[in-house]
This record gives structure tokens, sequence and C-alpha cells, in this order.
């Protein structure tokens, strides 16, 4: 079964830093991945879908990238602003299984 | 935009008590999904639909059942509410993904209901 992991649990940056969260899964067959962005107490809205095929994604100031060989995803936040403070989530698509999703990233930038 | 509606944002119920969360999502997709989401645990699948009538259970279907009468709605029931049924509910639709280079198959989610079981 797909294991998704979040590291770390918790990240506080000054406002203009460049900052990287991570995404690992245990198993490479993946059909895509996506990062998710949940605001306090609300539903989640997609930022980037990678499909498997794809090696990264850019959004704006997003970029998105997948290893499949190495199990690892990473989602790079440059200049980051006070209105970044979200929770970040990834998950895991595969054929055949649900979508797993990790337990996320609690993202706070400080002005 | 795709939209996904959950009924109610905010619910407070009893032990024993049966309560419905209802879905609406207006992009005639497929599949729709309920999740519960908890601290530490990310979000975990109830389960899915992915054509009316249709029923899957995912990792955690106890104590919940679920109805797809029309394609639109999607139903969360909890028959006897228990405590630790306390939670963040997330529904969530998306089209069927035909193939490996589909354009996207993104799960479009609604805001969350968030109940509290007594």
């Amino acid at each position: 079964k797909q294991e998704v992991t979040q590291i770390p649990a918790a990240l506080s940056v000054p406002e203009g830093e460049n900052l990287v969260l991570n995404c690992s899964f245990t198993d490479s067959a993946i059909y895509n991945l996506q990062w998710f962005r949940q605001d306090p107490g609300k539903g989640l809205t997609s930022l980037l879908l990678i499909q498997s095929s794809q090696r990264e994604q850019t959004s704006g100031r997003l970029n998105a990238s997948l290893d499949k060989s190495s199990g690892r995803s990473t989602l790079y936040i440059a200049a980051s602003q006070p209105g970044d403070s979200a929770t970040y989530l990834c998950a895991v698509g595969q054929i055949g299984d649900d979508m797993r999703f990790g337990a996320g990233t609690r993202l706070t930038v400080k002005p | 935009d795709v939209k996904v509606t959950q009924s109610s944002r905010y619910l407070v119920k009893r032990t024993g008590e049966k309560v419905f969360l209802e879905c609406v999502q207006d992009m005639d997709h497929e599949n729709m999904f309920w999740y519960r989401q908890d601290p530490g645990l990310g979000l975990r699948l109830i389960y899915f639909s992915y054509d009316v009538k249709m029923k899957e259970k995912g990792d955690i279907p106890e104590g919940y059942s679920v109805s797809r009468e029309k394609k639109e709605r999607f139903s969360l029931i909890l028959e006897s509410a228990s405590t630790n049924q306390t939670s963040m509910y997330l529904c969530a639709s998306s089209f069927n993904a035909p193939a490996e280079n589909a354009p996207t198959d993104t799960q479009y989610f609604g805001p969350g209901t968030r109940l509290t079981v007594l």
C-alpha cells in the first residue's frame, strides 16, 4: 500500500525567503502527483498536477518537481509572502488505487 | 469554474444521532469522494462512487454509508454518530482518467464540514 510522507510537519520562514517542501512516497509506480493548498478550516485547492511522464510543473512562484525513481517530489516557493501561509499537501495517484495523501506541511510566512 | 458545495460548514450532533452530509458538484463529474481529515493523519478515504448508484469502500468505511441517487449528489450518512467521528469531512469530485497522458484528473474539493459529536 502506498504511503506518502511530508517533512517537515511545520515550517516557519521570514517573508521573502525561498523555501522547499518535501514529499516522499514508497511505491514509484504512480499515475500522477498533486500539490494542494489548504487554508485553515477550508477545503483543498489544487496548485500543481504532475503526470508520471513529467519532471516538473510551474505556476507563478511555485515549481513542483517529480523524481519517480527515488520516490520524491518537492514544491519550491520563491520569494515567500505572508499570504502563502497555509498547509500544503501532496497526493499520489495510482492506477487501480485511491489517491493517497500526505499529512501536510503547515507553512507560516512571517512579515 | 468547477464548484463543489457541501450542505453545512459546521455541524454539532449528539452521540447516537443519524447524520447526513451532502455534497453537490456542478461539472458532471463521474467520480465523487468522501474523506475525513484528522490532525497528523492527513486525508483518509471513506467511500467513493464512480457512477450513479455505484459505491466503493475506501480505507475507513466502518460506521459510514453513502448514497448516490443522482450524478451530481453524493451523501455521506453516519447511522449512529459516535464521538470518534468528530472530524473535518471533505467531499471531492473528478472526471474519469482514461489514460496515462490524460490532460488532468485532478480532484476538486468542497469547503469541508467540521462535524462535532458530543
